[in-house]
């Protein structure tokens, strides 16, 4: 089956340390997309990739960082210098414009 | 810089009746508009798109929206709206015309159907 998977769906990270959240892609789609969703709030744009080894931040990619070694991979860095870690994070990919994204089904990430 | 808004937190509508959802765009060059629902804890579903053509759009679940270029809105119809229709709804954009693929949503919109 095509699709995207983003893995863990939940995760638990201590204060001061780097977690890093998967997303994985077989849909062969060259761009690809980290969203952040806080409770009543839309989807903010963190990162995103056109292409292999190529990415450009978003609205809010303080404290985050990425990597695009391979088409089908887009890992999210969630670093201890990102001050309030703890929301909905949501992974997708498109062929490109005009084509639509089509999304995980999220990682919802926690501070203890 | 590209934007979209959606001015209703809420909608309210009872079952069987008609259902809008309100979405208005900002971008520099010619808008691609996109409708995406979401359920509790999962990803967005993908309803319908514009990219050029009929102002009038239909996708998935019976859903349709209507461009309109002159006010810059593309809002999201349901004739008769079901409990099931229940959820948040997203609008999107991205600029047709630059060379990036940004894609940005709107601050969603949460539909509540009462039977």
């Amino acid at each position: 089956d095509g699709g995207i998977t983003q893995s863990p769906k939940y995760l638990f990270r201590k204060e001061g340390q780097n977690v890093t959240l998967s997303c994985e892609q077989n849909l062969n789609h060259d761009a690809m997309y980290w969203y952040r969703q806080d409770p009543g709030q839309g989807l903010r744009l963190i990162y995103y990739s056109q292409i292999v080894n190529d990415f450009q931040k978003g609205d809010i990619a303080e404290g985050y960082s990425v990597s695009r070694e391979k088409k089908e991979s887009f890992p999210l860095t969630v670093t201890s210098a990102q001050k309030n870690p703890t929301a909905f994070y949501l992974c997708a990919s498109s062929i490109g414009a005009p084509r639509a994204a089509f999304f995980g089904q999220g990682t919802r990430l926690t501070v203890v | 810089a590209q934007s979209v808004a959606q001015p209703e937190d809420q909608v309210n509508v009872a079952e069987g009746n008609p259902l809008t959802v309100k979405c208005t765009y900002s971008v520099s060059g010619n808008p691609y508009l996109f409708w995406y629902v979401q359920y509790p804890n999962r990803g967005l579903q993908f309803l319908l798109k514009y990219i050029t053509g009929d102002n009038l759009v239909k996708g998935s679940y019976g859903f349709e929206a209507e461009f309109n270029k002159s006010q810059t809105s593309f809002h999201l119809k349901k004739p008769s709206a079901l409990v099931s229709d229940s959820a948040l709804y997203f609008c999107a954009v991205r600029d047709g015309q630059a060379a990036g693929n940004k894609l940005t949503f709107g601050g969603g919109t949460r539909v509540l159907v009462k039977p």
